[in-house]
């Protein structure tokens, strides 16, 4: 069965701090997608990224960065110069078998990040 | 483009009270999600829609749960009778291509 877990309940960082947050998921199937999305105050989840199981290449968009490995079933996410924005519940996801209709997305708990001023 | 809408925004009943939700997509987009998210947890996903039909509800609580989709677009989500612990936001998305899921504002639900 897929699992996603963020062990990282709570984070909280000076801002301009860099600030990763920990990904690790469980999946008995070769193709899947990873996903991070942001939930900020309002409540509204907002699409970050979607990444191939087949594609392990590091991606960064502007001070974001992802670092998905395999090896270690590991999808981390980073913050470079963190900013009071930031500041939101970011949860990590995991969906099998995507071309597939009964495909869904699994969520993790989630990692709230708080950035102080 | 307009994202997907919600409504109400809040909603406060008894348990054993009825409540119903409503869910406009994005225009355009074929599939349609209804998912719980309790406080300090991810979203479960409730319900999801291709077009007017069920794809999953495998964790749909049914005996007081319910939804639909008429005509392939609008969607109600409807709980009838409430438990103390359907207490949550209800969140509503919908997608074009496979697993790029655009969430709404949310229904935050509590039930006293």
């Amino acid at each position: 069965a897929q699992k996603v877990t963020q062990a990282q309940t709570e984070i909280s960082v000076v801002e301009k701090e860099d600030v990763t947050l920990d990904c690790v998921y469980e999946t008995r199937d070769t193709t899947y997608y990873l996903f991070w999305y942001k939930q900020p105050p309002s409540g509204e989840l907002v699409f970050l990224i979607r990444r191939n199981s087949f594609d392990e290449q590091n991606e960064i968009s502007g001070r974001y960065s992802w670092n998905f490995q395999k090896s270690t079933s590991s999808f981390n996410f980073t913050i470079t110069a963190s900013q009071v924005v930031d500041s939101a519940v970011y949860f990590c996801a995991l969906s099998e078998a995507p071309d597939s209709s009964a495909s869904k997305i699994i969520f993790g708990s989630g990692t709230r990040l708080s950035i102080r001023p | 483009e307009a994202g997907v809408a919600q409504s109400p925004r809040y909603k406060i009943i008894e348990k054993r009270q009825s409540v119903a939700f409503w869910c406009n997509p994005i225009s355009g987009h074929a599939t349609l999600y209804w998912y719980q998210q309790i406080l300090g947890q991810g979203p479960k996903l409730l319900i999801q829609f291709q077009n007017n039909g069920v794809v999953d509800d495998s964790q749909l609580p049914k005996d007081r749960f319910s939804a639909e989709r008429l005509k392939g677009v609008d969607s109600t989500l409807k709980i009838q009778p409430a438990k103390l612990e359907d207490s949550a936001v209800y969140l509503c998305a919908s997608s074009f291509i496979r697993d790029e899921q655009y969430f709404g504002p949310g229904t935050r639900l509590t039930v006293t």
